[in-house]
């Protein structure tokens, strides 16, 4: 079957410092990786979809700067938050795009920043 | 626009009746549309979805329908347990590994 996993599961960082979090795809093939952050409270932002061969495509309010993303093969993505602030916690979801459609989704990194 | 509205925010009802949660979304290109429920401190999970050639599906005390005319879609929960207590996000996207938009989220709960 196909799976996501998401490492680490959750993290703490000290404001300021940066931490990277990383997405893995078993059992398929990803085409585009979708990487969301849930803030306390909110629902499901998109930061920035990444597909294999392209461009990767921020959405507004988030950046490359930022939010820096590798994608360097079809089971593998990896994104870093940089100079976390409070504003920045929540649960970072990848969302694996399988096909046309189907959206896989890991378990979440968990980012609490203090 | 691409935004994907959800309607009502909470939800409570008494075990055994039934929950609706109603979405719009607003791009006319959007096919699919899937519902993930999430369970406190998980992710979300998919429970169905439906594509725009339906109009209806069902499967294990779920139906979605879709109007996509009225660029609407909605979730039915027939006998609510206490187990169905959960946030609901519906979502739309469209065929070519495109983003998917979620909506605000449903708070449901059920009540015994």
């Amino acid at each position: 079957g196909a799976l996501v996993y998401q490492y680490p599961r959750r993290t703490i960082c000290k404001s300021g410092t940066s931490m990277r979090m990383e997405c893995q795809a078993v059992g398929f093939q990803a085409t585009s990786v979708a990487w969301y952050r849930q803030s306390p409270q909110k629902t499901f932002e998109l930061i920035a979809l990444s597909t294999v061969n392209s461009a990767i495509k921020y959405e507004q309010n988030f950046t490359q700067e930022k939010f820096p993303i590798s994608h360097p093969n079809l089971s593998f993505s990896s994104m870093t938050v940089l100079n976390a602030y409070l504003e920045d916690r929540g649960l970072y979801l990848c969302g694996a795009i399988h096909g046309n459609t189907e959206v896989f989704f890991g378990k979440g990194t968990r980012l609490t920043v203090v | 626009g691409e935004q994907v509205e959800q309607l009502p925010s909470i939800l409570r009802v008494q075990e055994g009746s039934s929950a609706s949660i109603n979405c719009t979304y607003e791009n006319s290109a959007s096919n699919y549309f899937p519902w993930y429920k999430q369970e406190p401190g998980e992710n979300p999970k998919l429970i169905i979805d439906i594509r725009s050639n339906m109009e209806r599906k069902q499967t294990q005390g779920l139906i979605v329908l879709l109007d996509k005319k009225a660029k609407r879609f909605s979730l039915h929960i027939t006998d609510t347990q206490p187990g169905d207590s959960a946030m609901y996000f519906c979502a739309a996207s469209r065929a070519g590994g495109y983003k998917v938009v979620f909506g605000s989220g449903t708070r449901l709960l059920v009540s015994p």
